[in-house]
C-alpha cells in the first residue's frame, strides 16, 4: 500500500470553515501529489510537492493551500470551506523509474 | 490542453472472456502510460504501465501501445467477476511531474 495514510477518513464540515486534510507517508518519497475525484471529472491534480518546502499548482488549486515541513508530511488547507468542494480527496506519492503513482485510501469531505 | 479520453462504458463482458479497454491521448510528446484499477469507494490501485511501443504482458493482463495512433489499451483475459471496476487510464506527458488521467471507463463482468 506505498506506507501511505490519510487522515481523517471522513469528515463533514459546514460552509465557510477551515479544514486540513492530512497525508502521511513512511518511505521517504520525494514527491506528494493531492488530487480530488468527483463524477463525471474524474481525478483532477489540486496540488503538489517535489520536496520539503517545494510545492506547486495543479489544474484546481483555486480555495487550495498546501504545505510540506517535512518529508513524510503533506498537508492540505481549504481556508474556507465551499459546497463545491464536497468531494473525494486522494493523496498519492511517486515512485519508481522514471514514474509512477501510488494513491492513498482517500478522505471523503462533505461541506454542507 | 492534454487530454486523455477514455469511453465511460459501462462495458459489459462474459466471464471467461476477454475485456479490451482503450484509452487515447493528445500530446504527441507522452513518455508514460498508466493503467489503473479502482473499486467503487476505494483508491486507484495501478495494476499496468507500459513505456514502449508494443506488448506488455503480466499474468492476465496485456496493454498494448501505439504511439504513432497515441493509443493505449488494456486487454483481461479470462475476465473474473472480481475484475468489475473503472479502469483508468492515465499518461505522463513529455517526463514532467505530472500525469493527467481519463474519466475511466466501467467495466462489468456478467457471471
Amino acid at each position: 500500500d506505498a506506507g501511505i495514510t490519510q487522515s481523517p477518513r471522513h469528515k463533514v464540515t459546514e460552509t465557510g470553515t477551515p479544514v486540513t486534510l492530512r497525508c502521511h507517508q513512511t518511505e521517504n518519497h520525494r514527491y506528494m501529489y493531492w488530487y480530488r475525484q468527483d463524477p463525471g471529472h474524474g481525478l483532477r491534480l489540486i496540488h503538489y510537492s517535489y520536496g520539503v518546502k517545494d510545492t506547486d499548482k495543479g489544474e484546481v488549486s483555486d480555495g487550495y493551500s498546501v504545505s510540506r515541513s517535512k518529508t513524510e508530511d503533506f498537508l492540505l488547507t481549504l481556508e474556507s470551506a465551499t459546497s463545491s468542494q464536497t468531494s473525494v480527496y486522494f493523496c498519492a506519492i511517486r515512485d519508481g523509474v522514471p514514474y509512477e503513482q501510488y494513491f492513498g485510501p482517500g478522505t471523503r469531505l462533505t461541506v454542507t | 490542453q492534454k487530454e486523455v479520453e477514455q469511453n465511460s462504458g459501462p462495458l459489459s463482458v462474459p466471464e471467461g472472456a476477454i475485456a479490451s479497454l482503450n484509452c487515447t491521448y493528445s500530446d504527441r510528446g507522452s513518455q508514460s502510460f498508466f493503467w489503473y484499477r479502482q473499486y467503487s469507494g476505494k483508491s486507484p490501485e495501478l495494476i499496468m504501465f507500459i513505456y514502449s511501443n508494443g506488448d506488455k504482458e503480466d499474468g492476465r493482463f496485456t496493454a498494448q501501445l501505439n504511439k504513432a495512433s497515441q493509443y493505449v489499451s488494456l486487454l483481461i483475459r479470462d475476465s473474473q467477476p472480481s475484475d468489475s471496476a473503472t479502469y483508468l487510464c492515465a499518461v505522463n506527458p513529455r517526463g514532467g511531474d505530472k500525469i493527467i488521467f481519463g474519466k475511466g471507463t466501467r467495466l462489468h463482468i456478467l457471471p
